[in-house]
């Protein structure tokens, strides 16, 4: 069974200020895809960045970039120029291809004015 | 484009009652869909993997009798709790996977239930 580990519960940033979150997994498979989702208070799911464990180059998304160490299984989130609408839960999912997501138990990221 | 909803999004009932949670994609045909639920502070747990026009497939501890699953088209699944208890009080979210994207799931806004 695959799982994933977020070590943070909570973290803080000062606006302007680059923060990474941590993520580390276990898994088996050799083919699979990791996600950092943002949950703002609605509690919408909303995806940031989606990297494929396959693909060597780390993805990034504007502000948003990834650190993936797929030896280490690590995938950390690193936000630059923290805004206060960053503001929310984090969570990091793996998922094997066309199945089901495993979450993290979240990181509350605080971005301070 | 990939858009899922959900219906209510907050309800309230009194225990021993049964609650029906819709989850539906709007713009696409969702091969699979998942039922997740979230407590307060905690993270998103899968309850249920339901693939159109079979069975659900249940995770461990999760009660097949208390959480019906119906999954009867490409656009729509059902969660039914039947006879609420205030421990099932929670959030529960549901997403959608297509055959075409095959690396990704697209979540609804989930609906709050909250047992009496």
């Amino acid at each position: 069974a695959q799982t994933v580990t977020q070590s943070q519960p909570e973290m803080s940033v000062q606006e302007a200020e680059t923060v990474t979150l941590s993520c580390t997994y276990d898994t088996s498979e050799n083919n699979y895809y990791l996600f950092w989702y943002k949950q703002p208070p609605s509690r919408q799911m909303i995806l940031v960045i989606r990297q494929e464990a396959y693909k060597q180059q780390n993805a990034t998304e504007n502000r948003f970039s990834v650190n993936f160490q797929k030896a280490a299984k690590s995938f950390s989130l690193k936000i630059s120029d923290s805004q206060l609408g960053d503001t929310a839960m984090y969570f990091c999912a793996f998922m094997k291809l066309h199945n089901d997501m495993r979450f993290g138990a979240g990181t509350r990221l605080t971005v301070k004015p | 484009g990939a858009v899922v909803s959900q219906h209510p999004s907050w309800v309230i009932c009194k225990s021993g009652t049964s609650v029906k949670i819709e989850c539906r994609s709007l713009d696409f045909q969702a091969t699979t869909m998942f039922w997740y639920r979230q407590f307060p502070k905690q993270s998103l747990m899968l309850m249920a993997t339901s693939n159109e026009g079979s069975k659900a497939t249940y995770e461990q501890g999760v009660e097949k009798d208390k959480f019906l699953i119906n999954h009867a088209s490409l656009t729509l699944s059902t969660l039914t709790v039947t006879s609420a208890h205030p421990e099932d009080s929670s959030f529960y979210i549901c997403s959608a996977q297509t055959r075409e994207v095959y690396n990704e799931q697209f979540f609804g806004p989930g609906t709050r239930l909250t047992v009496l």
